[in-house]
């Protein structure tokens, strides 16, 4: 079993649409919980971060983590086609004196017109 | 400004080559990583530096050699590679253990081993 499992997808919604990405892991020792938008050929774009259970919002976009089912996801609101990319989930825990980040293997998302 | 940067974004060496990889950071961090990412697949990490020490090496083999000449520069230098070597090459960087955690990431040097 991998330590953080994500659907790769793809999932392919209509312009508007509320968005779900999840993620589940299985180690208690993360603590710290990352959303990255990555598209094409580029870096990982950090979106969202957060370190407790509950949700967090930014804008259109809503992070949710419980803690007690090792379970976190993401919604994007109005979903718009510059959201098409592939968002990776990511995790940290205290490994060598670092916090380590270990990722999902992403969810190609596609919102089209 | 959360901006890290990479150069070169593209690369081609050949197999008996010897070329480095940059990565600069100006926020302060503390902890400076290196991943490697496939098409398709996640961002695996390959070394991690925290004040400025190597504190994790995830058994990359030693044709690979990360270099931290200080807090705000990391690099990699890349001698005898292989074709299978070609990939995206991330830098990152955190506050560090003491602090906000969240890592950020480069644009990546994209690189070709022919």
């Amino acid at each position: 079993q991998k330590e953080v499992e994500q659907d790769p997808g793809p999932l392919s919604v209509p312009e508007g649409a509320i968005v779900s990405l999840n993620c589940t892991y299985s180690n208690s020792a993360f603590q710290y919980f990352m959303w990255y938008r990555q598209y094409s050929r580029k870096g990982p774009e950090l979106l969202m971060y957060t370190y407790s259970s509950g949700n967090k919002e930014d804008g259109r976009f809503t992070a949710q983590v419980d803690k007690s089912s090792k379970y976190i996801s993401l919604f994007i609101r109005d979903s718009q086609p510059s959201d098409s990319a592939t968002y990776l989930c990511a995790m940290s825990r205290l490994s060598g004196g670092s916090y380590i980040p270990t990722f999902g293997r992403g969810t190609s998302l596609i919102v089209h017109p | 400004d959360t901006e890290v940067t990479q150069t070169p974004k593209h690369l081609v060496m050949g197999m008996t080559n010897k070329k480095s990889l940059k990565c600069e950071q100006h926020m302060g961090h503390r902890a400076m990583y290196w991943y490697k990412q496939k098409a398709k697949k996640p961002p695996e990490l390959m070394f991690v530096y925290s004040y400025e020490k190597l504190s994790i090496n995830e058994s990359v083999p030693s044709r690979f050699s990360p270099e931290c000449p200080n807090s705000s520069l990391l690099n990699l230098h890349l001698h005898a590679l292989q074709p299978e070597d070609s990939a995206l090459y991330l830098c990152a960087s955190s506050q560090g253990p003491s602090a906000n955690t969240e890592a950020f990431f480069g644009q990546g040097t994209r690189l070709t081993v022919v």
